[in-house]
């Protein structure tokens, strides 16, 4: 079946630092990527989204950049702050409609003060 | 936070017991889902709903069954629980059409004893 890999599983590092969570997926037919920030004991909620006819988006700290020939992408967080730690996970957008979305395991990120 | 909520928010129950969890939405979108997240893989898909009566199969669907008899409410049973059912269960909304993005409940841990 399909799935999405998300590389590393842990981060850590320290306040000011940058952040970088790769995501490589494997249905060629993805057109949709989310990403989602899941703090301890809360809901996953959405923090950016990307499409495939986008290279690169941006919103304040964070950005995430899209390589469809790769079929990779990845979140790009700058100036890490401390409420930054929490878990994210990567998403792609399955075929068959639905808007079904595949989730990759997870990354814990750790913002060191 | 989009008006989803989910009922109980934590139930202990025994191996053999059957357990119904309970998606409630407020914002007549129409798709719903249902995810379990468990250390290490992220959010699974279990069974997800395109409309009134009309569902269908995720990856992880084996124990578990949907239904779905109004716009707002979506509900997950695990006709005879067991301890491999022990996780954290996302329902998640989505409006359908172009954006994609979906919406995540609280979530309800259960733990199968």
């Amino acid at each position: 079946g399909e799935n999405v890999e998300q590389h590393p599983s842990t981060l850590s590092v320290q306040e000011g630092d940058s952040a970088v969570i790769k995501c490589t997926y494997s249905d060629s037919a993805s057109n949709y990527f989310p990403w989602y920030k899941q703090e301890l004991g809360k809901r996953p909620q959405l923090i950016i989204d990307i499409r495939s006819n986008v290279g690169e988006k941006k919103d304040q700290r964070i950005a995430v950049t899209l390589n469809k020939t790769a079929k990779h992408f990845s979140l790009h967080i700058t100036e890490t702050q401390p409420e930054d730690s929490a878990v994210y996970f990567c998403a792609a957008s399955l075929s068959g409609g639905y808007n079904k979305l595949i989730f990759g395991a997870g990354t814990r990120l750790a913002v060191h003060p | 936070d989009a008006g989803i909520t989910q009922s109980p928010r934590h139930k202990v129950t025994e191996t053999g017991t059957p357990v119904t969890l309970r998606c409630h939405q407020t914002e007549n979108h129409r798709y719903m889902y249902w995810y379990r997240q468990d250390p290490g893989h992220g959010l699974r898909l279990i069974h997800y709903s395109y409309g009134v009566k009309d569902t269908d199969k995720g990856e992880v669907s084996d124990g578990y069954s949907v239904s779905r008899s109004k716009t707002e409410d979506f509900l997950l049973t695990l006709e005879s629980a067991t301890s491999s059912q022990t996780s954290v269960y996302f329902c998640a909304i989505s409006s359908g059409g172009y954006t994609d993005t979906q919406y995540f409940g609280p979530g309800t841990r259960l733990t199968v004893l």
